[in-house]
This record gives C-alpha cells, structure tokens and sequence, in this order.
C-alpha cells in the first residue's frame, strides 16, 4: 500500500519556471526523503528531512516538511529540460524501509 | 554511476517460471532492500537484508525471496511467475553509519508472458 500521495500527478512547465510538487502521508515519520526517477529507471536520491526539520535546501532544490499536517513539499527553482523526470516522496518510520507515493511527473519544455 | 549494479537489464520469462535477479552494492553497504514497481506506480517494499539475514518484509507471498552474500551482492527470487510479476525491480542499498539515503540501482524490467 502507498504511504505517501504526491500532487500534482503531473506538471508541465517552461524552462525557467518553478516547479512546486507536494506529498502527503498518513503515519509519523522519522525522516521523508525525495527521489527522481529518470524514464522508468533506477531512483536517484535528492534529499532528506528529518522529521525534526522544517526546511533544507540543496543547490536549486527546497523542501519543507509540517508534521503537523503530514505534509512535504518540494520546489525545483529555475528548473531545466534536464529536470523533466518523475518525482518520488517516500517516508522512513525509521525502520530503515521506504515507503513511496505514486509520484509527480514533471515535463518542462525550453 | 550509483555503484549499486543490477543483471540483468530486462528480462521476458513464462507464467509459472521461476527468476532470480542479482545486485552489486556499494563496498560498506551491508543493508540492501528490494523493490518491485508496477508501470504508473510507486516502488513497493519487498524485503530488506542486513549482514545476510532477512530484517524486515513487506506485503508479498513467500514465493519471492532473497539472499544477501558477504561480498555485498544480493539475489532476488521469484518462483512460479504470475502475469501480475511483471515490474520494474529495483535494488537499494545503504551504509549503516550514514542515513543520507538510499542508493537505487538501474533496475531489472521483468516481463512475464
């Protein structure tokens, strides 16, 4: 069964643009993490958060986390062609196991 | 690069045949987990090895089962494949002192006919 719902189920955007995707999950969490997934090959990780953390950035990535509200989202900041793939949360219970939404596909035209 | 390997690439096997997918994990990575993902689908939890002993399952039938070696390859077996087998799998492994996450191998697209 899936923990986490990604929205949107897909993006298309231009070159230039951001790109905000958003996850939600059902159960407490020790740290949620997003994957891209290029073509329907192998995951690439891109982030983690702890569940004690609110905010982290990773060069043109931001990802927040409110566990109040089980909600994560994750916005691509002058996103590229390069950037089109699908994107993945997934929640760690910390039982070192993934748990993954059906994910976001994002398409940014140049 | 991940330095996670999988074989093969794709695979087409018959209902009822049995399969057995290899990884490679990084040197140092003594937990590997395997994933299956149906096509529009997220990975799912299949099982996860640790120093060679099965440490956590997910929701599959015993016909799919592992083995994990010391030089850090693991297998993934499937027995008496169904036409509802056919997915991508996938291999993730990671280092016990660093949770920076997971490293996911290429994946083996299994198609069963």
């Amino acid at each position: 069964s899936q923990q986490g719902e990604e929205d949107p189920q897909a993006l298309s955007i231009q070159e230039g643009e951001n790109a905000t995707m958003n996850c939600s999950y059902k159960t407490s969490i020790n740290n949620l993490q997003w994957y891209r997934q290029n073509s329907g090959r192998g995951l690439v990780h891109l982030i983690l958060i702890r569940s004690n953390e609110r905010e982290k950035h990773s060069g043109r990535l931001r990802v927040t986390l409110d566990t109040s509200k089980k909600s994560s989202s994750l916005l691509i900041t002058a996103s590229r062609a390069a950037d089109t793939a699908s994107y993945f949360c997934a929640t760690d219970r910390g039982y070192s196991t993934l748990t993954f939404g059906k994910g976001t596909m994002l398409l940014v035209s140049p | 690069e991940t330095g996670v390997t999988q074989s093969p690439t794709h695979l087409i096997k018959t209902r009822g045949q049995q399969v057995t997918l290899r990884c490679s994990s990084q040197s140092g990575h003594n937990t590997v987990s395997w994933y299956q993902q149906a096509l529009g689908q997220g990975p799912q939890f299949i099982f996860q090895y640790y120093r060679e002993e099965e440490n956590g399952r997910g929701n599959f039938p015993p016909r799919f089962s592992g083995l994990q070696f010391p030089n850090y390859s693991s297998e993934l077996n499937v027995n008496a494949l169904e036409l509802d087998d056919s997915a991508l799998y996938l291999c993730a492994s990671s280092h016990p002192d660093v949770h920076y996450g997971y490293t996911f191998g290429s994946g083996t697209r299994l198609t069963v006919v």
